[in-house]
């Protein structure tokens, strides 16, 4: 299994400003994920971080809203840009461990933008 | 576009009443199909992978199995402790995964 610590748990934030979300594993991997859950919703995908290599953005999310980094194997950061109370949701790093056995869940951001 | 449809919604059982929860799936190539137990306000916890049709697996009172279009979870016995939001994902070859709105499980003592 991984160990997936999430920064900050949680946060209020103004609207117009940004928010960097931090993910350290305890384990090198290679893939990692970054999903939103807005209120009451399931999880949706925002973005695929490979260590190396710029991150794949999932259609409706922008690398200019939502810019990630990737600088290691055991680390990724998610930046919300120029939040607006419509971010207001959970946002959660995955990681998928060796051929996809068992993908891990953080345990999420609660961001509420007022 | 993969899709992944749960139900019911939501499912109000009574203590040791057993029951089954639904997952059916459009997916290009199935990498894998995941359950997750998500209490509230903490991320999902992993249950069950599931690769092929026919495969089954087993965790204390939880069951999974896996057709080529759907995948039920069955709860045997549930217990209080039980009672979470079940949430059901599949993954494409080169993909991260994609959720159902989950079903929403409450067991009553």
């Amino acid at each position: 299994s991984a160990v997936i610590s999430q920064k900050p748990s949680r946060d209020i934030c103004q609207r117009g400003t940004s928010l960097t979300i931090q993910c350290q594993v305890d384990s090198q991997v290679t893939m990692m994920f970054w999903y939103r859950q807005q209120p009451g919703q399931s999880l949706t995908l925002i973005a695929t971080a490979n260590q190396g290599s710029e991150a794949t953005y999932e259609s409706g999310f922008v690398i200019d809203k939502f810019p990630i980094s990737r600088p290691n194997l055991t680390f990724s950061t998610l930046t919300v840009s120029n939040m607006s109370p419509e971010d207001s949701s959970i946002y959660l790093c995955s990681v998928d461990l060796a051929m996809n056995t068992e993908a891990f869940f953080g345990q999420g951001t609660r961001l509420t933008v007022v | 576009e993969d899709q992944v449809t749960q139900s019911p919604e939501a499912l109000r059982l009574q203590e040791g009443e057993s029951s089954s929860l639904n997952c059916s799936y459009t997916v290009s190539g199935l990498r894998g199909l995941f359950w997750y137990r998500q209490d509230p306000g903490k991320g999902p916890e992993f249950l069950f992978t599931l690769y092929s049709a026919g495969e089954e697996k087993e965790k204390e009172r939880l069951k999974a199995t896996l057709t080529k279009k759907e995948s039920f979870l069955h709860i045997t016995a549930p217990k209080p402790e039980d009672s979470a939001t079940y949430l059901c994902a599949v993954q494409a070859p080169t993909d991260g995964l994609t959720f159902g709105k989950g079903t929403h499980l409450i067991i009553q003592p």
